[in-house]
């Protein structure tokens, strides 16, 4: 079955390092994967998409690589602040029929 | 404002009551979008709308029921609530969907989401 994985664990960070946050996914073969940004109690908000014949984006403090052999995605935060904390999502296209399906999020913690 | 926004943003509920969650957004966008998400779970489409009268299942479609006669609204109706449909509801739009390489895509805007409690 077509599956996506991001770590379930809250990733913790000292202020001022990169987070890099993991997307892996199975038995899929999109043609995009776009990350979001989701603070407690609102929406994800959009950050990045990535297409498949594109290896690296990036956006400010962010960088986001894409590893279709690998089957796996990265997103970095360089220079993480404490404003960086929240939990971030995955999603990828599905090419049959344009839906996007979700990863469960990775919590991301900036320490001061 | 503009924007998407959802009503309400707290409900309430009992067992095999009818409920009504709002979705109103004022970009005009062709797409729109209901997901749940519950802990532990990404994410999961319930059904979404390419235009004013066509919509389509998503992944978790049953118990739930939706319209579209209009651009800007897409209300989602729980005929008869369940515990199992506890949860928070995102309402999504989107400019166009992406179709793989050379086609145009639009990211998903949310509103700020619905949390449902059926008891």
């Amino acid at each position: 079955s077509q599956k996506i994985e991001q770590n379930s664990e809250a990733l913790n960070i000292q202020e001022g390092k990169t987070a890099t946050l993991t997307c892996n996914y199975t038995n899929y073969s999109p043609a995009y994967l776009q990350w979001y940004r989701q603070d407690p109690g609102r929406g994800p908000v959009f950050l990045l998409l990535i297409r498949e014949n594109e290896k690296e984006k990036r956006k400010e403090r962010l960088k986001v690589t894409f590893d279709t052999t690998l089957k796996q995605s990265l997103f970095h935060i360089t220079a993480s602040q404490p404003a960086d904390s929240a939990t971030y999502l995955c999603a990828l296209d599905q090419s049959s029929n344009y839906q996007l399906i979700w990863g469960a999020g990775t919590k991301l913690i900036i320490k001061p | 404002d503009a924007g998407i926004t959802q009503s309400p943003r707290y409900k309430i509920t009992e067992t095999g009551r009818q409920v009504t969650l709002m979705c109103h957004q004022t970009w005009s966008h062709s797409y729109m979008f209901w997901y749940r998400q519950d802990l532990g779970h990404g994410l999961r489409l319930i059904y979404y709308s390419a235009a004013a009268d066509i919509t389509d299942k998503g992944e978790v479609p049953d118990g739930y029921v939706v319209s579209r006669s209009k651009t800007e609204n897409f209300p989602l109706t729980l005929e008869s609530a369940t515990r199992s449909q506890t949860s928070v509801y995102f309402c999504a739009s989107s400019e166009s969907l992406a179709g793989g390489l050379g086609s145009s895509y639009n990211e998903q805007f949310f509103g700020p989401g619905t949390r449902l409690t059926v008891l």
